[in-house]
């Protein structure tokens, strides 16, 4: 099993819909969540960063984590074409691993016009 | 634009040979970290570099190498490469808990 799990879509939605985009995670010692969005391979953008569980929104995009679910979840309000991307969720690993990051599979999102 | 930088933008080069792929962190950040991202196996971490010292390992191959100079950019070097090593290579640089990514040097091992 995986350390983090991440479905890979494709999820293709209308513009204008919200989306929701979901990570499950194994090891109850990640603390620090991450939701990167990455264009047709080039390198991967941050676009939110929250510390352990709540919410935490930035214009259209809201992050949630649930520590006691081990689920964390990316929102996206009103999507728009130029939001088509991989979305990868990313945890800091634990411990003295110097804050390699872990990666989930990628959702691929696809934003119909 | 992540303010990180790799060169160079494509490789391709042949089984058996060896490359050095390089990046810039961003101006103040003394973290660098290495990572792969092949379609099989997405994005895995490879090294970590802090201030010039070897921070943490991943998965990373024996035939695969890295330094990070006192002016803090990092070579990765990948040798004896065999066509399984054809992937997109990403550079990332931190001051705290979060990174940002270079652009990537994509790699094709013919």
């Amino acid at each position: 099993q995986k350390e983090v799990e991440q479905d890979p879509g494709p999820l293709s939605v209308p513009e204008g819909a919200i989306v929701s985009l979901n990570c499950t995670y194994s090891n109850s010692a990640f603390q620090y969540f991450m939701w990167y969005r990455q264009y047709s391979r080039k390198g991967p953008e941050l676009l939110m960063y929250t510390y352990s569980s709540g919410n935490k929104e930035d214009g259209r995009f809201t992050a949630q984590v649930d520590k006691s679910s081990k689920y964390i979840s990316l929102f996206i309000r009103d999507s728009q074409p130029s939001d088509s991307a991989t979305y990868l969720c990313a945890m800091i690993y634990p411990g003295n691993q110097g804050g390699k990051l872990i990666f989930g599979q990628g959702t691929e999102l696809s934003v119909k016009p | 634009d992540s303010g990180v930088t790799q060169t160079p933008k494509h490789l391709i080069t042949a089984t058996g040979q060896r490359v050095t792929l390089r990046c810039s962190p961003r101006s103040g950040d003394l973290s660098v970290y290495w990572y792969q991202q092949s379609l099989d196996q997405g994005l895995q971490f490879l090294i970590q570099y802090y201030n010039g010292e070897e921070r943490a390992k991943g998965n990373i191959l024996e035939r695969f190498s890295a330094q990070q100079f006192p002016d803090l950019h990092s070579e990765l070097n990948l040798s004896s490469l065999e066509l399984g090593d054809s992937a997109l290579y990403f550079c990332a640089s931190s001051r705290r808990e979060t990174q940002y990514f270079g652009p990537g040097t994509r790699l094709l091992v013919l």
